[in-house]
């Protein structure tokens, strides 16, 4: 069974960058069945998603957040990973790694999520 | 963009009671592409129903989705006490995927 953890810093400073990483097991990354997404959720608020990659390499981002926002994976550690340039406070959410399938962009299995925290 | 509403945004009922959520879309959501989710406290959303009316994966038959267009709802037949929780639903009709805020079930 496959499964999606995400890892990364609790806290990061105004203005600063957000990276996090999302290790996947049970299964490839390279696999071409699957999209592989980055969405959060602010506290008491309803998901939001960010973006989403294909083992092509190609991405698509919510126009929202795509001028900062930079999605990729690294198939050697099968993982893909988040950067969000600038952050503000309104950057704080719970930050989640999810799997869709290509045809039916639902999301299926979904890491724990990883809180980010953005104050000095 | 599709704004996804959802009504109410609390719901207080018994166990054993039926409970209908309502998710309308801003436009029409192409080909019935609607997902519902249920999300516990501390936990990630767990896909509950898929194409408007499909049930996901070991999901029990007390959930069902209905409808197209711009409205749809979630029904659970009869609540279980594991069943009170937040629940959300998703248009993938469109990009960028958008969710709804939510409606929480509550016990009442």
């Amino acid at each position: 069974q496959v499964q999606l953890q995400e890892s990364g810093p609790g806290l990061v400073k105004p203005s600063q960058t957000l990276s996090l990483t999302c290790t996947v097991s049970g299964g490839s990354i390279s696999s071409g069945s699957y999209y592989w997404s980055w969405i959060r959720q602010p506290a008491g608020e309803g998901p939001e998603w960010i973006g989403r990659i294909y083992t092509s390499g190609s991405t698509n981002y919510n126009p929202s957040l795509k001028s900062r926002v930079t999605i990729s994976t690294d198939t050697s550690k099968n993982q893909l990973s988040l950067k969000v340039t600038s952050v503000t406070a309104a950057d704080t959410a719970v930050y989640y790694c999810a799997r869709s399938e290509v045809q039916t962009p639902y999301f299926d299995n979904w890491g724990q999520g990883t809180l980010v925290t953005v104050s000095s | 963009e599709i704004v996804l509403t959802q009504s109410p945004g609390t719901l207080s009922l018994s166990p054993g009671e039926r409970a209908t959520l309502s998710c309308r879309a801003s436009q029409t959501v192409f080909s019935r592409s609607l997902a519902w989710y249920q999300q516990k406290p501390g936990q990630a959303p767990r896909l509950l129903i898929y194409g408007a009316s499909s049930r996901a994966t070991g999901i029990p038959d007390r959930f069902s989705g209905s409808g197209s267009g711009t409205d749809f709802t979630l029904t659970i037949s009869r609540l279980e006490p594991e069943d009170f929780a937040v629940y959300y639903c998703q248009q993938y009709g469109g990009s960028p995927w958008t969710f709804g805020h939510g409606t929480k079930v509550e016990i009442k």
